[in-house]
């Protein structure tokens, strides 16, 4: 089982250039997500997708866009990038967006800025 | 404004002691609670999760986490750590007082020296 992948890996951007972070899962959840993970700051939402169709704004959606392109695929687009925007992001989906449900993370992406 | 605290940033410790890492958060409403583990190089992946019932939670890997709700905490404990559980642990919260999205705390970094 494959579960939440992530492409790319790495990637080194310029400032001003764009950039799309791909997201797909095989899990056929509902709900998928985009994170950011700077140190010491934990994770924090970017944006979420409670079902296709639909995308919410998290708590830093600043300088994002995404696309649910289906029920699998979810990505996430840096239009101009910013060496603010220089972090690790993951990819997560979980079973419904339910309190309950646990969200599973991809690899990550580490993404650098300069 | 609601959040998840993790008052250990870095820990050290010794093969066989035991490990308490604290984590508070300043939500109202019903929540559910969850740690998650991320060894060097890979995803987040679950430890374990508190929806209700006994407070006492036994996740993977021998730790286990009590949700004490008069102090807003959810410590994640293990009686003798070994130098495999050297990884960064954290805490996540979900409330339906935010909007249903779940906030990490910043993160805690153990190293277990062999």
């Amino acid at each position: 089982n494959a579960g939440v992948t992530q492409t790319p890996k790495f990637q080194v951007l310029k400032t001003g250039q764009s950039m799309t972070l791909q997201c797909a899962q095989d899990m056929n959840h509902n709900s998928m997500y985009w994170y950011r993970q700077d140190p010491g700051m934990g994770l924090r939402l970017i944006y979420y997708s409670a079902s296709e169709g639909t995308t919410d704004k998290g708590e830093v959606p600043n300088g994002y866009n995404v696309s649910r392109l289906n029920k699998r695929e979810f990505s996430l687009r840096l239009e101009s990038a910013a060496p603010s925007q220089t972090s690790v992001y993951f990819c997560a989906s979980s079973d419904g967006q339910g309190r309950s449900q646990p969200q599973h993370f991809g690899d990550g992406t580490r993404l650098s800025i300069l | 404004a609601q959040s998840v605290s993790q008052h250990n940033h870095h820990v050290i410790l010794s093969e066989a002691a035991s490990l308490e890492l604290g984590c508070n958060y300043s939500y109202g409403g019903t929540v559910n609670l969850f740690w998650y583990v991320q060894y060097p190089g890979q995803h987040l992946q679950l430890l374990l999760k508190y929806f209700s019932g006994d407070p006492l939670v036994k996740g993977i890997k021998g730790f286990e986490a009590e949700f004490i709700k008069s102090k807003f905490s959810f410590n994640l404990r293990k009686p003798s750590v070994q130098w495999s559980d050297t990884a960064e642990y954290f805490c996540a919260v979900i409330s339906n007082n935010a909007g249903n999205m779940l906030t990490f705390g910043g993160g805690t970094r153990l190293m277990v020296k062999p």
